[in-house]
Formats: structure tokens, C-alpha cells, sequence
């Protein structure tokens, strides 16, 4: 059965960066593309970006480029999506979620949610 | 940046009613790549439907969507009480792919 394990709970001051980590198993992980998806507290999804795991091509949205890395380390089947220069505005729980099986795309196994709490 | 539009933003309804849940885009999506998501509190989001009409794995039948180019609609059949969630539509033809802000179902 298709999985994505996420890593815990983090909080950090303004300023600071976080790494948070999404483990696959179940598929075959590198046919997919894994996206990030962010949801503030009592508002709704935000895609972040998204990175091929089969060439490392990544993609982000404009708000976020400047300040936002996705890599992939394929031998352990992990996904990592690092954010720096944190702001109040970060504090959210980051989702993974994979892309381009037979959905067509669409977001189809999803990892459980990562909390970030961006705090002074 | 396509922008999604959802309506109603609450549905409040009795067990055994069927909910209609629309989606509207600001251009023209293209129906493969629709999407409807189910979000439970606390929980991670769950594919419902996607290329507009299909079903995901593991979806009753009572699931069902349909539209094309910027109108969408998602309707639930004889809903229960697990039903309740907040559902999204989703594009992601067009990059940056974007979610509608939710419409939130009580029964």
C-alpha cells in the first residue's frame, strides 16, 4: 500500500529554517512527482511546489522561490522540502503528496502533515 | 494564475440528503485535470475525484463529479454523518497549480 511518512513537529524562531522529510513506500518512487501543500491554521491548501523524483526538477510558486529548496535522496526514497528565513506567516502543517500515477496527476497518497510553528 | 472559486461555502444538511458542490474557474481548466478533495479535521486531505468524474480507489459510487472547461460540480449521494468534511476542488493542469477555498459540510 502506497505511504508517506512524514517527519514531526517543529518549531522555530523568525529567521530560522526548517527541514521537514517525507519518507515513500508502497510505489515505485521514482515514477512520481511529490508535491509540498501547506495549510494555515483554519485556512485552506496552498501548493508550494513540486519535484520530479526521477531528474530532481523542481518547481515553486512565486511567493515562496526565493526562500524555498525541495531535494531527493532516491536510495532512501525521501523527499525533503527546506524553508528558510521563517516568518509568522510560515506557521502551517506542510504536507507531501504524491503526483503522477494513475490519476493523471492528480494528488493521490498523501503524508500525514507536518506542523511548523514559527514563534519568537 | 487560474483562481478557483467554491459555493456554496457551507452546506448544512440531513442524513440521506444528496449535496451539489460547485467549483468555478477563472480560465478554462480542461476536464482532465480537476480535481475534488475530502478533508476530515486533523486529518490529511483525500483524493475523491479527479480528471472531473473519476472516482478515486476506494470511493463509493455515491461520489460523483462531473463539468468541463470553468464549471465543475461535485455531488454526494445519500449522505451519513462521515460525510461531514470540508471538500476542495483542485486544478492542476496549469502551473501553479491552485486549490478552491474550500465548502464545508455539515450533516
Amino acid at each position: 500500500q502506497a505511504q508517506l511518512v512524514q517527519s514531526g513537529a517543529e518549531v522555530k524562531k523568525p529567521g530560522a529554517s526548517v527541514k521537514v522529510s517525507c519518507k515513500a513506500s508502497g510505489y515505485t518512487f521514482n515514477r512520481n512527482g511529490l508535491n509540498w501543500v501547506r495549510q494555515a491554521p483554519g485556512q485552506g491548501l496552498e501548493w508550494m511546489g513540486w519535484i520530479s523524483v526521477y531528474n530532481g526538477n523542481t518547481q515553486y510558486i512565486q511567493k515562496v522561490q526565493d526562500r524555498v529548496t525541495m531535494t531527493r535522496d532516491i536510495s532512501a526514497n525521501t523527499v525533503y522540502m527546506e524553508l528558510r528565513s521563517l516568518r509568522s506567516d510560515d506557521t502551517a502543517v506542510y504536507f507531501c503528496a504524491a503526483s503522477g500515477g494513475s490519476t493523471g496527476g492528480a494528488f493521490d497518497v498523501w503524508g500525514q502533515g507536518t506542523m511548523v510553528t514559527v514563534s519568537s | 494564475e487560474i483562481v478557483l472559486t467554491q459555493s456554496p461555502g457551507t452546506l448544512s444538511l440531513s442524513p440521506g440528503e444528496s449535496a451539489t458542490l460547485s467549483c468555478r474557474a477563472s480560465q478554462s481548466v480542461g476536464s482532465r485535470y480537476l480535481a475534488w478533495y475530502q478533508q476530515k479535521p486533523g486529518q490529511a486531505p483525500r483524493l475523491v475525484i479527479y480528471g472531473a468524474s473519476s472516482r478515486a480507489a476506494g470511493i463509493p459510487d455515491k461520489f460523483s463529479g462531473s463539468g468541463s472547461g470553468t464549471d465543475f460540480t461535485l455531488t454526494v449521494n445519500r449522505l451519513e454523518p462521515e460525510d461531514s468534511a470540508v471538500y476542495y476542488c483542485h486544478q492542476y493542469g496549469n502551473s501553479p497549480f491552485t486549490f478552491g477555498p474550500g465548502t464545508k459540510v455539515d450533516i
